[in-house]
This record gives structure tokens, C-alpha cells and sequence, in this order.
């Protein structure tokens, strides 16, 4: 149950595009469409930003879109706003578990 | 208001037991999976456990197999965690979360923290 793969930290301009992604095996992320993201700002509760690897809730800005191929799935953010300025986690089942990444850092330069 | 609220946390020591609870209401409860997931000061999250609607099912991860116990009153709307055996490992924000299209809904998270 070791945790997914995520880059500690990205960074990127107002406007600009970031991808986060997210490293498993095929026992998780590979093995099943069940791959979520969350947006946590410091001291926040973490919220849904995609689930079933690219479906967006209701409410979450279509500037989040989300992939997967093979054992790596990805959070890409389009035209970057200063309130994207977050912790970013991805999700994954597991079979009999679920496990997060390790949480990456996103910085509005 | 569709919402959850943690409660139970404190401070304890090592060894000692707590039972954290999660109070739904604005939904109806009994037809959704709930999860707990932790999160140590400063870390990330780690899922802990998972019920399925009706209570059966219960899961959880490797690290707290055999200490923690999820369980649920569907006629009370609320989810619990019985954990027992603490450890200063178990230092971390407690937050209950509804499964519906990953974990759609949060609660603000209650702080255990165990400490001699």
C-alpha cells in the first residue's frame, strides 16, 4: 500500500497550463477507472476536482481536465488563476483499498 | 445543508482509546460508502477506512488493521471510528468523506493527537 507517485511541487504562470501526474502499478491506477483528484488549500478540507479519471463535478471550472494511460493518470489545469494555488492529490481504488499520492504543490508564479 | 461534522477528537496517550463520529445530514445517508482519511500535520492524505451502505464490507489500510473498527448508524446518519492501541503515529486530522463520484463531500476534520 505504497502511496502514488506525484512531483512535489509544479509551478506556473496566470494563464499558463500545468499537468500533475500521478504513478501507480497496475494493481491501482492501471487496474481501474477509478482515479480521483482533490484541491486543498492550507487549512481546508480537501475537494473534489475529478473522479472516474476525467469526469468533472458539477461546479469544478472546466479549466481541470483529467487523463490516464496505462499506469499513470494526470490533472491537467488550464488557463491558471491565482486561486489554483493549492495542494493537489490524486486518488486511486485499489481492489480492496484506495490509496492517495503524496500530494503535489502548485505555485502561481 | 448537505454536510458532514467530525467530532470526538483530543489528546490522549499512547495506548489509550478514542471513538471519532460523523454526523450527515442534508442527504440521505444510508445510500452511500463512507471513508475516513487522515491526514498528519504537515503530510498528506492516507486513507484509513471504508464501510459500504448497509455496514458491511469494512476495510482498511495495513496500518491500522486489527486497532481500528469503522462502523455506522444508518438510523442515526452518523459513521464512527473506534480506534484503540494508539500510537503517536496516529497523530493526524481525522476527516469523514462520502463516496459518489470519488469522495464527493467533506467533512472539516477532527484533530487526534497522542502524545505522553
Amino acid at each position: 500500500q505504497s502511496a502514488l507517485t506525484q512531483p512535489r511541487s509544479v509551478s506556473g504562470s496566470p494563464g499558463q497550463s500545468v499537468t500533475i501526474s500521478c504513478t501507480g502499478t497496475s494493481s491501482d491506477v492501471g487496474g481501474y477507472n477509478y482515479v480521483s483528484w482533490y484541491q486543498q488549500h492550507p487549512g481546508k478540507a480537501p475537494k473534489i476536482m475529478i473522479y472516474d479519471v476525467n469526469q468533472r463535478p458539477s461546479g469544478v471550472p472546466d479549466r481541470f481536465s483529467g487523463s490516464k494511460s496505462g499506469n499513470t493518470a494526470s490533472l491537467t489545469i488550464s488557463g491558471l488563476q491565482a486561486e489554483d494555488e493549492a495542494d493537489y492529490y490524486c486518488c486511486s481504488y485499489a481492489g480492496t483499498s484506495f490509496i492517495f499520492g503524496g500530494g503535489t504543490k502548485l505555485t502561481v508564479l | 445543508e448537505v454536510q458532514l461534522v467530525e467530532s470526538g477528537g483530543g489528546l490522549l496517550q499512547p495506548g489509550g482509546s478514542l471513538r471519532l463520529s460523523c454526523a450527515a445530514s442534508g442527504f440521505t445517508f444510508s445510500t452511500y460508502r463512507m471513508h475516513w482519511v487522515r491526514q498528519a500535520p504537515g503530510k498528506g492524505l492516507v486513507w484509513v477506512s471504508s464501510v459500504d451502505r448497509d455496514g458491511s464490507n469494512a476495510r482498511y489500510v495495513d496500518s491500522v488493521k486489527g486497532r481500528f473498527t469503522i462502523s455506522r448508524d444508518n438510523a442515526k446518519n452518523t459513521l464512527y471510528l473506534q480506534m484503540n492501541s494508539l500510537r503517536a503515529e496516529d497523530s493526524a486530522v481525522y476527516y469523514c468523506a462520502r463516496d459518489g463520484g470519488g469522495l464527493s463531500l467533506w467533512g472539516q476534520g477532527t484533530l487526534v493527537t497522542v502524545s505522553s
